[in-house]
């Protein structure tokens, strides 16, 4: 069965502070797709990146970086000099490759960035 | 481009009332479907996802069910509520590299 575990129940730092979001899997499948969503406190989940399990290159994405390492199973997320509008809860998510039919998501970290 | 409709945006509903959530979608055809319902302060819970017209698949027992009477409409039903039916619903669909789209979601307070 797949599983997402995001250990990091919350988080609070200080403005312009670097942050980083733990994600592990789990899953049998040798072809996945791991995913990272924000959800702000509007509550409507926005899809931030997608990954495949052939992928294993680092992302950069403004201050947002993806780091994915297969030989521990983990996807965790940095957002670098944090801002105000960073604090939202952060979702990690696994898919198997049939089309979604397997979608599971963590649990969430709720990230506040203090002024 | 792709769009994702949910209505109403907030419900309040007595304990016993039936309840009808509708999610729409535009801009794309034959999508895979998802309701997912999150409790205050929770995570993700998937209820229902379906691939097709008429096609339901359902993760949770509960007294919900869902509905797709048309290709980009899903509907979630209940024919009476309970306290514990309070949340955040969201509907979703998939996207052609996997990724699921959220719409804005439905907050519903059962009192």
């Amino acid at each position: 069965a797949q599983k997402v575990t995001q250990a990091q129940t919350e988080i609070s730092v200080v403005e312009k502070e670097d942050v980083t979001l733990d994600c592990v899997y789990e899953t049998r499948d040798t072809t996945y797709y791991l995913f990272w969503y924000k959800q702000p406190p509007s509550g409507e989940l926005v899809f931030l990146i997608r990954r495949n399990s052939f992928d294993e290159q680092n992302e950069i994405s403004g201050r947002y970086s993806w780091n994915f390492q297969k030989s521990t199973s983990s996807f965790n997320f940095t957002i670098t000099a944090s801002q105000v509008v960073d604090s939202a809860v952060y979702f990690c998510a696994l898919s198997d490759p049939f089309y979604g039919q397997n979608f599971v998501f963590g649990p969430g970290t709720r990230l506040s960035v203090l002024p | 481009s792709q769009t994702i409709h949910q209505w109403p945006a907030t419900l309040v509903q007595p304990v016993g009332s039936p309840l009808s959530l509708e999610c729409t979608v535009e801009g794309t055809s034959n999508p895979n479907l998802y309701w997912y319902r999150q409790a205050a302060g929770r995570g993700l819970q998937l209820l229902f996802y379906s691939v097709g017209i008429g096609q339901i698949s359902s993760e949770v027992p509960q007294n919900l069910s869902a509905s797709r009477p048309q290709d980009r409409q899903f509907i979630l039903s209940s024919k009476k509520l309970l306290l514990s039916d309070s949340g955040f619903y969201l509907c979703a669909w998939i996207g052609h590299s996997y990724e699921q789209y959220f719409g804005p979601g439905t907050r519903l307070t059962v009192t």
